[in-house]
């Protein structure tokens, strides 16, 4: 079955403190990989992604992203979060077939205290 | 480009009444997705399309939701009749079918409530 978890559901941190959001997926075949970002009351914008080549992938903001094959993760991290960080994660990923559609995690919420 | 467009923003009705929300993808697009979100369940994928087809709609609730494509610029989802449970912000993406290294562009959503 195609699924994509995500470790936690709501992550507490103060500024400046390091951020990692855990991401498993499963998948039969090769895949993309996506963190998309909704901030309060907005829709969903693309973070970063992976397609191929380098697994480590950086996006805006200062996030970036290590796609391990191996343990089919694609975790997120961030080594200094700002109050304006605080938004719902959503890790996602789709195969490299024209008919595959993105299947998304459940979201992990992060709140940033100042 | 203006990205995808939903309209309307915001929709409140009355339980029982026919509510159709609509999208336009970007321009070029060829895969267009619906979803719902809501906090008791998420994000879920409603039906996608692929020039116009609908490929998968598993994930629509039940009978009283359709969407269709009937071209490769406009999408509409229709809820016939309407119930407070269909209450949610509900979301509309596109994506290149024609490049398979492609993300889905989000529109800015439609906040539905039914009363």
């Amino acid at each position: 079955a195609q699924s994509v978890s995500q470790h936690n559901h709501h992550v507490i941190l103060s500024e400046a403190a390091s951020l990692e959001l855990g991401c498993n997926y499963s998948y039969g075949g090769t895949v993309n990989l996506f963190w998309y970002v909704q901030y309060p009351g907005q829709h969903l914008q693309l973070l970063l992604k992976y397609f191929s080549g380098d697994p480590l992938v950086k996006g805006i903001k200062g996030f970036e992203a290590e796609f391990i094959k191996s343990k089919f993760s694609f975790n997120l991290r961030k080594p200094s979060v700002q109050w304006s960080d605080t938004a719902e994660y959503f890790c996602a990923v789709k195969g490299k077939t024209s008919y595959d559609k993105v299947i998304f995690g459940p979201g992990t919420s992060l709140s940033v205290i100042p | 480009d203006a990205g995808v467009i939903q309209s309307p923003r915001h929709e409140v009705t009355e339980m029982g009444q026919e509510v159709t929300l609509r999208c336009k993808p970007i321009s070029g697009h060829n895969s267009l997705f619906w979803y719902r979100q809501t906090m008791m369940r998420g994000l879920e994928l409603l039906i996608y399309f692929n020039n116009n087809v609908p490929i998968d709609d598993s994930g629509m609730p039940e009978d009283r939701f359709s969407a269709k494509m009937p071209n490769a610029s406009f999408s509409t989802l229709k809820i016939q009749p309407s119930e407070p449970r269909d209450s949610a912000v509900y979301f509309c993406a596109s994506s290149s079918m024609t490049a398979i290294n492609t993300e889905a562009f989000f529109g800015q959503g439609t906040r539905l409530t039914v009363v």
